[in-house]
């Protein structure tokens, strides 16, 4: 399968606890994403990384997440000390353009996120 | 003003139907364009990229008008697995995509 892979595909938390969420791109691609869509919400950027920068984390809440992507390994979205509100799908997309212009990105499956 | 703005519907069109949807966006500095689809609970697919040329694939048809920030998708002779919602996404650089709520189509016999 060469397609985005996030694992695991449903989470359940308690509130206070950490959910760490995987993402894989595609084969070849090296830049990675991360959104997050609340229930009946639009989609909505977090996070765009390449291997081991973080490149633009202008949708990140201040606190409690946080992402990387090592040289090794898949992209990490890691969120401490879940709350409710943090029940929703995250969606990873990669693509294979540099930063200058914006190319096509690619989903993967989603991890949907539920705060008991 | 939300970034990219999308009728949400629903549509519900009878199969062999041609429905158009369009979108509106605010920031003139965009510089990419796309239509995704979603099915329900599932993750977004993309449909295709839209250019100031115009382009088609199949039964479909983008527009783009940068003088109006407009974009539009028109599905010619709908089938039944066209249901879904339709986002309309605007890149405006660095990678960063925006996108709208959606619109939700319906096809039915």
């Amino acid at each position: 399968n060469a397609g985005v892979m996030q694992n695991p595909r449903h989470l359940v938390r308690r509130r206070g606890q950490e959910a760490r969420l995987r993402c894989s791109p595609m084969k070849g691609h090296s830049h990675v994403y991360w959104y997050r869509q609340l229930p009946e919400e639009g989609l909505k950027f977090m996070v765009y990384l390449q291997k081991e920068n973080i490149i633009d984390e202008s949708g990140m809440p201040k606190e409690r997440f946080s992402a990387e992507f090592p040289k090794e390994g898949p992209s990490i979205l890691r969120i401490q000390q879940v709350v409710r509100g943090d029940s929703a799908a995250y969606f990873c997309a990669s693509s294979s353009q540099g930063r200058l212009t914006t190319y096509e990105q690619y989903f993967g499956p989603g991890t949907r996120l539920t705060v008991t | 003003r939300k970034e990219v703005e999308q009728d949400p519907g629903p549509f519900n069109v009878p199969e062999g139907a041609t429905v158009a949807f369009n979108c509106t966006y605010s920031n003139s500095a965009s510089q990419s364009f796309f239509w995704y689809r979603q099915d329900c609970r599932k993750e977004p697919k993309l449909l295709m990229s839209v250019y100031s040329s115009g382009n088609e694939d199949g039964r479909f048809t983008a527009q783009l008008n940068r003088a109006s920030q407009y974009i539009s998708l028109l599905i010619r002779d709908s089938k039944l697995s066209d249901s879904a919602t339709y986002l309309c996404v605007v890149g405006l650089g660095g990678n960063k995509l925006t996108f709208g709520t959606g619109t939700q189509l319906k096809v039915e016999l």
